[in-house]
């Protein structure tokens, strides 16, 4: 059974930092291109980045471009988004998602860990 | 960057009855990574439909999605309860990998 975990979540102010951690098992990690894609309180979704499978292609969302960074190990099968100069626009449920093999399309997504970037 | 937008925002209907939502893209989709989403409160996403009318494993029958160029469908042949819900359509192709700002299907 596919699951993914998020952790990292929390509060933090603005112009902070947070690295948020998505835990892969239940399928070949390093098989697959990989998502982030968050949810502000009562808003829809937006995609947010996607790295390949073995690093190589990396794409970010305006929004987030230059502040949040993207990375994977394949050996730990984890996932990782580097949050930096956070805004209170940032607050959201993050959500790792995975993708087909050899493909962009989502087909699982985890629970989510919120973020509330807040003074 | 192609912009997805759904309508309408809320579709209030009754449990048998049939829906039908709409995502109209802002330029012409040339590829067929059209993708809709099903979420239920305090849930995660969960994926319906792709390539514009390919259900997803699990995905019951009364779903079916359809369209081309500017014009997607997802039709719901009679509602369930387990079916009112908040759907989304995703281009899931060149990134930027757009969401359209969903649509709320609510009991009446």
């Amino acid at each position: 059974e596919v699951q993914l975990v998020e952790s990292g979540g929390g509060l933090v102010q603005p112009g902070g930092s947070l690295r948020l951690s998505c835990a892969a098992s239940g399928f070949s990690f390093s098989d697959h291109h990989m998502n982030w894609v968050r949810q502000a309180p009562g808003k829809g979704l937006e995609w947010l980045s996607y790295i390949s499978s073995t690093s190589s292609n990396i794409n970010y969302a305006d929004s987030v471009k230059g502040r949040f960074t993207i990375s994977r190990d394949n050996a730990r099968n984890s996932l990782f988004l580097q949050m930096d100069s956070l805004r209170d626009e940032d607050t959201a449920v993050y959500y790792c998602a995975k993708s087909v093999r050899n493909g962009w399309l989502i087909d699982y997504w985890g629970q989510g860990t919120l973020v509330t970037v807040s003074s | 960057e192609i912009v997805l937008t759904q309508s309408p925002g809320t579709l209030s209907l009754s449990p048998g009855e049939r829906a039908t939502l709409s995502c109209r893209a802002s330029q012409s989709v040339t590829s067929n990574y059209l993708a809709w989403f099903q979420q239920r409160p305090g849930q995660a996403p969960r994926l319906l439909i792709y390539a514009i009318s390919t259900r997803a494993t699990g995905t019951p029958d009364r779903f079916s999605g359809s369209g081309s160029g500017t014009d997607f469908t997802l039709s719901i042949s009679r509602l369930e309860p387990e079916d009112f819900a908040v759907y989304y359509c995703q281009l899931y192709g060149s990134p930027p990998r757009t969401f359209g700002q969903g649509t709320k299907v609510e009991i009446k």
